[in-house]
This record gives C-alpha cells, structure tokens and sequence, in this order.
C-alpha cells in the first residue's frame, strides 16, 4: 500500500527556535498533502492543504506566517514551525491524498515536537 | 461544539460484537470514513460510506449510516485484541482529495480477555 513517512518522529527544541517536519509520500506522487494537529486525547484539527506548486491554503485560525508550509515537489511537504513557543507543542500529523481515488488520504506516523 | 461526536471509550470482551458509534452535524457531507490508530503508526483507512449509501460491509467490519439522524457507526465483528485502537470517524464534502477531513475525538476501544 501507499506508505507516508514523516521527519522527524519526535523533536524538543527550545523556545523561540524554528522546527521544520517533512512529509513523504514514498511510492506515489501527492498534488494535495494535509497537515494536522492532534493534542492529547483530541481529535485531528486541519490546519492547511498543501498544493505542490501553489501557496498553501490555511483554516481559519491558523496563523500562516507561524506555520510555514512550502510544497516543492509532488512527494515533499515541508512544515515550519517559526518562534516556537510552549504552547505550540503538539502532534503533527500529515497526509496525502493518494492521485486517482476521490476517498483515499493516506497518513504520516506524526511528530511528537515538545518546545521548552 | 464538535462537528463529529464519538464517545470516548468502548470496552468488550475478546470475540464478542464492538460498535463504535459517531454522529455529524454537516448534512452537506459526502464520505464518512472510519480510520484506526495504533500506537506510533499512522492513521489507517478502514471503510468509507458513501453518502448515499445505507450499509456497508467489509469482512468484520460493518458500517451502517442513518443520514436523516447525522448517525454513523462501525461494527467489528468477532472482535480480537489486535482491535485494540483509537477509532476515528471523520467526514468530508468532497471526498477528501480536495479538501482536509473533519474528524471525532476517537474512541478507544478496549478488550478484556
């Protein structure tokens, strides 16, 4: 089946630093990747759709200049996240929308970041 | 509140019927899916309904959908401890390749021996 890694797995770094996940879809070719948020005991929360090629679409709330998202090629997506405070902890997870099925998104396996 | 509701728990005894229940609020939702975590893995796609549809089965796993309720609910049929997960219900307005999926809580389903 169609396989999504993300790096790196867990991350801590301290506040006021930049982080930077990728996303990979590694056996197919993804336009569309989705990041997600998930805290403990949550559910996931979409924060932007990321197009290969075009500026990433945010949901309302999401701050974009914090949650930087760069598309460059049909299998990487790129999460940044700049400043990085406390409360900016959390895990992320990306998907993929596999080319050619309208139902199928296809998930990463997360990153734990904790900020100190 | 909550677009997609779950409870948060579910426990059942080894071979016995699990159904985990969800409810929506988006009448305008074409595809409901139900997605199982497992610790560090990623989500994993289980079954999708299409909207129109009532019933769907798939091995084990039956899903039925009452659109005029908003009601979706998973059953796992002789349910195994390898079952053991967080379930997610999740719905989408045009299928999930457009755009992002709205997803519950989860419910964690428990077996007892």
């Amino acid at each position: 089946g169609a396989v999504v890694s993300q790096h790196p797995s867990w991350v801590i770094c301290k506040s006021g630093t930049s982080v930077k996940i990728e996303c990979r879809s590694l056996d197919f070719q993804a336009t569309t990747m989705f990041w997600y948020r998930q805290f403990p005991k949550q559910s996931l929360m979409l924060m932007a759709t990321s197009n290969e090629g075009s500026k990433a679409t945010y949901e309302q709330g999401v701050e974009k200049d914090k949650f930087l998202i760069n598309h460059a090629s049909l299998t990487l997506s790129t999460l940044t996240v700049t400043s990085a405070h406390p409360e900016d902890s959390s895990f992320y997870i990306c998907s993929a929308h596999f080319p050619g099925f309208p139902y199928e998104q296809y998930f990463g396996p997360g990153t734990r970041l904790t900020v100190t | 509140g909550e677009d997609v509701e779950q409870s948060l728990f579910l426990s059942v005894r080894e071979g016995d019927s699990s159904v985990i229940n969800c409810t929506y609020t988006d009448s305008s939702s074409t595809y409901l899916y139900w997605y199982k975590q497992e610790p560090g893995a990623g989500l994993q796609l289980l079954t999708y309904i299409f909207s129109n549809m009532d019933m769907k089965q798939d091995q084990r796993l039956t899903v039925l959908l009452n659109k005029k309720d908003k009601h979706l609910s998973l059953r796992i049929a002789d349910t195994q401890t390898g079952d053991s997960a967080i379930y997610f219900c999740a719905e989408s307005i045009s299928g999930g390749g457009a755009d992002g999926l709205t997803f519950g809580k989860g419910t964690h389903l428990i077996i007892q021996p």
